[in-house]
This record gives C-alpha cells, sequence and structure tokens, in this order.
C-alpha cells in the first residue's frame, strides 16, 4: 500500500525558515517523481515543485512562485521527501502535501502537514 | 502559466441527478488535464487523468471530456459520496496549475 507522511509544520515567524519531510512506503521510491503541493485554507492547490526519479537524474523543477526560496530534495536511502522552505511569508500559510506523480498527475497524496507563517 | 478557470464554483443537485463541472485553460492543453475530488479528513483522489482516461477505482458514473481549452467533468445520477470539492489540474506543461474549485453540495 501507498503511503505518504508529511511532517514538520509548524508555527514560524516571518523571515524564518523551516523543513518539511514525507516519508514514502510501500513502492520502490527511486522510480517516482516526487512533487510538493500546497493549499491555502479554503482554496485551491498550488503545485510548487517536483523532484524527477533516479532514471531522470533527480532533477528538479519549481513554480516560479517559489523557485529561489523552496528547495526539494530526496533521500533515497531512507525513502524521504524533503522541502526547504526560507525567507517565509504570510502568504506561504497553508497545508502542506506531498505527492507521488509521474506524468503531471497525482495519484497518490499525503494527508499534509499545516505551516502557519505569523508573528 | 496556464491560467486554469473552474465554473460553477458551487452547485446543488440531488441524489440521482447528474451534473456537469467545466474546466477552461488559458491555452492549449490538449487532453492534459486531471480532475480530484476533496472531501473532508480524506487526502486528495485523482478521478481522471489525460481529459477522460478513469483513474483506477473511479467509478463509471464519472466521466471526463474535452481537448484543447475546454473540458467536462460529469456525473451521472449522484450518489451521496460524491458530494464535495472537484478541482482540475493541467499537467501538460510547468507550473502545474490547478482550477479555483467547484463545491458540490446536497440540495
Amino acid at each position: 500500500e501507498v503511503k505518504l507522511l508529511e511532517s514538520g509544520g509548524g508555527l514560524v515567524q516571518p523571515g524564518g525558515s523551516l523543513r518539511l519531510s514525507c516519508a514514502a512506503s510501500g513502492f520502490t521510491f527511486t522510480d517516482f517523481y516526487m512533487s510538493w503541493i500546497r493549499q491555502p485554507p479554503g482554496k485551491a492547490p498550488e503545485w510548487l515543485g517536483v523532484i524527477r526519479n533516479k532514471a531522470n537524474g533527480y532533477t528538479t523543477e519549481y513554480n516560479p512562485s517559489v523557485k529561489g526560496r523552496f528547495t526539494i530534495s530526496r533521500d533515497n536511502t531512507q525513502n524521504i521527501l524533503y522541502l526547504q522552505m526560507n525567507t517565509l511569508r504570510a502568504e506561504d500559510t497553508a497545508i502542506y502535501y506531498c505527492a507521488r506523480g509521474h506524468s503531471g498527475w497525482f495519484a497518490y497524496w499525503g494527508q499534509g502537514t499545516l505551516v502557519t507563517v505569523s508573528s | 502559466d496556464v491560467q486554469m478557470t473552474q465554473s460553477p464554483s458551487y452547485l446543488a443537485a440531488s441524489p440521482g441527478e447528474s451534473v456537469s463541472i467545466s474546466c477552461k485553460a488559458s491555452k492549449s492543453i490538449n487532453t492534459y488535464l486531471a480532475w480530484y475530488q476533496e472531501k473532508p479528513g480524506k487526502t486528495n483522489k485523482l478521478l481522471i487523468y489525460s481529459g477522460s482516461t478513469l483513474q483506477s477505482g473511479t467509478p463509471s458514473r464519472f466521466s471526463g471530456s474535452g481537448s484543447g481549452t475546454d473540458f467536462t467533468l460529469t456525473i451521472r445520477s449522484l450518489e451521496p459520496e460524491d458530494f464535495a470539492v472537484y478541482y482540475c489540474q493541467q499537467h501538460n506543461e510547468y507550473p502545474l496549475t490547478f482550477g479555483s474549485g467547484t463545491k458540490l453540495e446536497i440540495k
């Protein structure tokens, strides 16, 4: 069974940093592209970026809205996906999801972790 | 970025009825459109991808159609479990983008 479990969310001050994790299980992690998606409460999802699979060199793509502030990485020995978020702003407040997607759609999502940026 | 415009944002219907949700892209995305269902306390569920391909496990009362810029999700004979929020998402190009959502409520 495919499982994705995010962690690391919480309250952070504007300008601060946070690293989110997503523990993956139930599939061969290195075979799949992995994405981060966020959703402010009551709003639509926003795709943040993707890290490709082993066959595609684990390269990354980012949404221009977060490029330069957010970094996606993966630990393929422990099957963990990361999202490093820097210079956080109030508008970054959202539930953050990891999702498994290979051709641009997402068949598996985690339950999400809430990030609140506030002083 | 490709802008995705969904309509209506709110829809009320009764069990047994059929409904349609529209999603329009700001430029052609071929047939590269997915539909998701969002329900409280559950992970987002992929219903359809590539415009009309049902994800494994999606009931046959769901169907997707369209190409280019105009797409439709149709749900025939609504079941009680279908009342939820629905999102479209284009998977033609990065950045991947979502529609603003349609909340389907029981009339």
